[in-house]
């Protein structure tokens, strides 16, 4: 069966300092990957999707950048961290057919910038 | 723009009682709509989804929505609540070509309490 892991699972962070999120997807090859931010009060914005290796189309322009080295890893980075990035990050999958198919999410990585 | 309103940011319903959460969808073409459930402090979990033929669809844990176009509506419902099914609900539609990489737009959640 397929699973979904993100870490660190918490993060607390100085404004300024760098970013690296890290999301690995396992008992599938060729997913869709998808890093969302999810602020309080504001829902679930999606940032980056990729659809395979060294791929990535961004949906909102900020400081933050996503990349994917391996087919099953995908890292969410940031060079400075701002305090409007405190949040709940989440990365998802699919088997790569669209959005009709399932999003399967990971367990999510809160951030805290301070 | 395709967008997603969930009108109630929060909901509080007794244990036993019946629910319903409230889903509204802007979209010009044939929608595809889903009910997501998060419990606190974890990913997302596919209730339940619609994609054509019989307006009302079952879920999982004893969820069900309709589909009504002409309201632009797509409700989640559940006839009795368990205190477990305390947690935030979240409605999306596909949008855009459905092809490899398009993502879901969500609506911004319901955080459904229950209460004893």
């Amino acid at each position: 069966s397929q699973t979904i892991h993100q870490w660190p699972a918490t993060l607390v962070q100085p404004v300024g300092s760098p970013l690296s999120l890290e999301c690995t997807v396992e008992g599938t090859s060729n997913p869709n990957l998808y890093w969302y931010r999810q602020a309080a009060g504001r829902g679930l914005q999606l940032l980056f999707y990729s659809v395979g290796i060294g791929q990535i189309s961004s949906e909102v322009p900020q400081n933050l950048s996503a990349s994917r080295p391996q087919d099953r890893q995908f890292i969410l980075s940031s060079k400075k961290l701002l305090l409007s990035d405190s949040g709940f990050y989440l990365c998802a999958w699919t088997p790569g057919q669209g959005w009709t198919d399932t999003q399967y999410f990971g367990p999510g990585t809160r951030l805290t910038v301070l | 723009a395709q967008s997603v309103t969930q009108p109630d940011i929060h909901i509080t319903v007794s244990e036993g009682a019946s629910l319903e959460l409230r889903c509204n969808y802007s979209y010009g073409a044939t929608p595809y709509l889903f009910w997501y459930v998060q419990s606190p402090g974890q990913g997302l979990q596919l209730l339940l989804k619609y994609f054509s033929g019989d307006t009302l669809v079952q879920g999982i844990k004893g969820f069900e929505a309709e589909f009504k176009r002409s309201q632009s509506s797509f409700n989640l419902r559940k006839p009795s609540v368990h205190w477990s099914d305390a947690a935030e609900y979240f409605c999306a539609v596909g949008a855009g070509a459905n092809q490899a990489g398009t993502a879901l737009i969500f609506g911004k959640g319901t955080t459904l309490s229950v209460s004893s």
